[in-house]
C-alpha cells in the first residue's frame, strides 16, 4: 500500500524560478517528514526534514511546508538552478521510513 | 569516513536462481534498511534491521529475506527469482533505532545493487 504519494512524475521549470514539489501521505502516525534528492547511479541523499510539530522549515534555497490536517507537504526551491535537476523523493516516518514514487525535476537554463 | 557500501554493483541472474546482496553501514550505525526501486514505483520498503533483529518488513513475499550480522552489516536474499524482481536495491543505514521526530534521524543510502533477472 502506497502510504506516501507523489502524484507528479515530472516537473520542468526555468532557471531562477520557483520549483514546487508536492507530496501526500495517508498514515496519520507519521510524525517526521523528509525530502531526498537522487542523481542517476547514486543513492538518494538527504535534503531537508520537518517534524510534525512544525509547519515550515527552511534551509537556504529549500523550504519544506507541512499541512498536517491535509496530510500534505511540499518542497519549494527558490531560485531553481540547473544543478537541482534530479529525482526528488518525499519520505515519511514513524518507526521505519516510507518513500513516495519520486518527481523528476528538470531546471532549464 | 566511509559511507554505506553495497556489493555487488550489478548482478545478473536467471529466473529461479537465488541472489544475495550485501550492505555495510556507516561505522557506528546499527540500523539497516532495504528498499527496492523498480521502474516507476519509487522506493518500496523491504526490510528494516536494528541491533541484529528484524524490526519490520514491507509487503513483499517470503522469498525476500535477510539478516543483520553482529558487525551490523546486512545481507538481502531473494530466492526463486522472477523477472519482476529486476530493480535497483538500495540499502540505507541510520544511527538510531527509529527515525522519527524524537530522534530526527536520517537515512544514509548506498549507491545500490542493480539486479537484472533474465
Amino acid at each position: 500500500d502506497q502510504q506516501v504519494k507523489q502524484n507528479s512524475p515530472s516537473l520542468s521549470v526555468q532557471e531562477g524560478r520557483i520549483s514546487i514539489l508536492n507530496c501526500d501521505y495517508t498514515n496519520s502516525m507519521f510524525d517526521y517528514f523528509l525530502w531526498y534528492k537522487k542523481y542517476p547511479a547514486e543513492g538518494p541523499t538527504f535534503l531537508i526534514s520537518i517534524s510534525s510539530i512544525k509547519d515550515k522549515n527552511e534551509d537556504g534555497r529549500f523550504t519544506v511546508f507541512l499541512n498536517k490536517s491535509a496530510k500534505h507537504l511540499s518542497l519549494h526551491i527558490v531560485p531553481s538552478q540547473p544543478g537541482d535537476s534530479a529525482v526528488y523523493f518525499c519520505a515519511a516516518s514513524y518507526n521505519d521510513m516510507r518513500f513516495g514514487a519520486g518527481t523528476r525535476l528538470t531546471v532549464k537554463p | 569516513e566511509a559511507g554505506v557500501t553495497q556489493s555487488p554493483t550489478h548482478l545478473i541472474k536467471t529466473r529461479g536462481q537465488q541472489a544475495t546482496l550485501r550492505c555495510s553501514p556507516i561505522s557506528g550505525h546499527t540500523s539497516v534498511y532495504w528498499y527496492q526501486q523498480a521502474l516507476g514505483l519509487g522506493l518500496q520498503f523491504l526490510l528494516w534491521y536494528d541491533e541484529g533483529e528484524e524490526r519490520n518488513r514491507g509487503n513483499f513475499p517470503p522469498r525476500f529475506s535477510g539478516r543483520q550480522f553482529p558487525n551490523y552489516s546486512s545481507e538481502l536474499n531473494v530466492n526463486a527469482l522472477e523477472l519482476e524482481d529486476s530493480a535497483l536495491y538500495l540499502c540505507a543505514s541510520s544511527l538510531a533505532g527509529t527515525a522519527d521526530s524524537a530522534t530526527n534521524e536520517k537515512l544514509f543510502f548506498g549507491s545500490g545493487t542493480q539486479l537484472s533477472v533474465l
